[in-house]
């Protein structure tokens, strides 16, 4: 069974630039979250999709930060303009729901870097 | 507000010892899940162990083990026979239930830096 997919790994860009990192969950997973995880930190809930609906974006700097998860599957998490401060791994997990012993799997995460 | 805290940022275990990997978490809810998360270098998190609340007996992993004490809002890790591949960042994580998925919360600690050494 295929993991949590994110791409891409790396990016590197000048701030002010806008940039856009995607997400597929595993199969059948209903539950997307969006993590972000400075250096040396814990990952930080940004966003939590349960299928299309963004059902706790509370933590998301909504003034430059966006997401969607059109078709309930596959998620896309966009910053524009990106700043210095934005430098960071952006991480995407997946579970089946929010309900007793759902288990969150993790991807890879994409290691941003803002110059 | 749930908060998890790692007093330890990194610990150092011989090869074949045991080590224990301290977090302490405040909540003033009775029912929730508590997390041990590794993450090696290559960032990928993967689930170690997890601890229901309502569940007295601690949770058992293969050398993987945790000491819950739910009174002293307590819950370490311990790792015997470690191992070279258990070098990694292990994130302490509590997950409330929440009355609606509306308020249901995943809270990491810091991160412990676990070095092994052969």
């Amino acid at each position: 069974e295929a993991g949590v997919v994110q791409s891409p790994r790396y990016k590197i860009i000048e701030k002010k630039q806008p940039v856009a990192f995607w997400c597929n969950p595993i199969s059948g997973h209903n539950t997307l979250y969006w993590y972000l995880q400075n250096l040396g930190q814990g990952p930080e809930l940004l966003i939590r999709y349960e299928n299309e609906e963004a059902v706790d974006d509370s933590q998301l700097p909504k003034d430059r930060f966006s997401a969607e998860r059109l078709k309930g599957v596959d998620s896309t998490l966009k910053i524009q303009p990106a700043e210095l401060g934005d430098s960071a791994v952006y991480l995407c997990a997946s579970s089946l729901g929010t309900g007793r012993g759902n288990e969150q799997f993790f991807g890879p995460g994409t290691r941003l870097t803002v110059l | 507000a749930q908060t998890v805290t790692q007093s330890q940022p990194e610990m150092s275990v011989q090869e074949a010892e045991t080590v224990t990997l301290s977090c302490t978490y405040d909540t003033s809810e009775s029912d929730y899940y508590l997390f041990w998360y590794k993450q090696p270098p290559s960032r990928q998190m993967i689930l170690v162990i997890r601890q229901e609340a309502y569940k007295q007996q601690n949770a058992t992993e293969n050398r993987f083990s945790v000491n819950f004490q739910k009174a002293a809002k307590s819950f370490s890790l311990k790792i015997s026979d470690s191992q070279l591949g258990d070098a990694a960042m292990y994130f302490c994580a509590y997950r409330s239930l929440g009355p609606t998925s509306g308020t249901y919360k995943y809270i990491f600690g810091t991160g412990t830096r676990l070095k092994v050494l052969a």
